[in-house]
């Protein structure tokens, strides 16, 4: 069976960095690219790229680069996405998919930003 | 980049009805167009892909049809488990949005 575990929620500070991992299980780690997509606080979904685990190539929506890093360790088959300095308006609940459209979707990770 | 217009934003419903949500891409995007649903909490979970194809285990009151660039979700006789929120988002190339969304919520 397939899984994306996420890490837990955090709190950060306002200029702060996160990093949210996901751990896939029950399929070849490298043979699908991840998805993120983040949900703020009764809003809509917002897709943000993707990491292809298989040779660490990415693609961001522009608004996120240069601030949003996706990477991958194989040896976990473990991807990650790391915001850096983060506002109020990264307070979302941040989810991983195995590719989109995707039955396989990580339960989420919640981020606050609070001063 | 190609858009994604949904609507409607709310629809007030009764179990039984039939519900239909739109969406609208702002170009051709060759039927790769999903549909999910979601629960507070919960992750979205896929309703149909390739504009009218239904997900293995997803109930047949769920249907997806496309006319050009509108695409229509309709659920034939709403049950009292469809109560949620319901988004399409496109996959024919990058960036992948999604729609704006639509809340089923009790009339």
């Amino acid at each position: 069976q397939v899984y994306l575990v996420q890490s837990g929620a955090e709190v950060k500070s306002p200029g702060a960095s996160v990093t949210v991992s996901c751990k896939v299980s029950g399929y070849a780690f490298t043979g699908y690219y991840l998805h993120w997509v983040r949900q703020a606080p009764g809003q809509g979904l917002e897709w943000m790229g993707w990491i292809n685990p298989n040779n660490g190539d990415t693609h961001l929506v522009e608004k996120f680069q240069g601030r949003v890093a996706m990477t991958r360790d194989t040896s976990i088959s473990t991807a990650y996405l790391e915001l850096s300095s983060l506002g109020s308006d990264d307070t979302a609940v941040y989810y991983c998919a195995r590719d989109l459209p995707s039955v396989f979707w990580g339960q989420g990770t919640l981020v606050t930003v609070s001063s | 980049d190609i858009q994604l217009t949904q609507s409607p934003p709310t629809l007030s419903v009764s179990v039984g009805d039939r519900v239909t949500i739109t969406c609208r891409a702002s170009q051709s995007i060759n039927s790769w167009l999903a549909w999910y649903q979601q629960k507070p909490g919960r992750a979205p979970k896929l309703l149909i892909y390739k504009a009218s194809t239904l997900q293995s285990g997803v109930p047949s009151r769920f249907s997806g049809s496309e006319s050009g660039t509108e695409f229509t979700l309709t659920i034939s006789s709403l049950q009292p488990d469809d109560f949620a929120t319901y988004y399409c988002q496109h996959y024919d190339n990058y960036p992948r949005p999604f729609g704006q969304g639509t809340k089923v919520e009790i009339k």
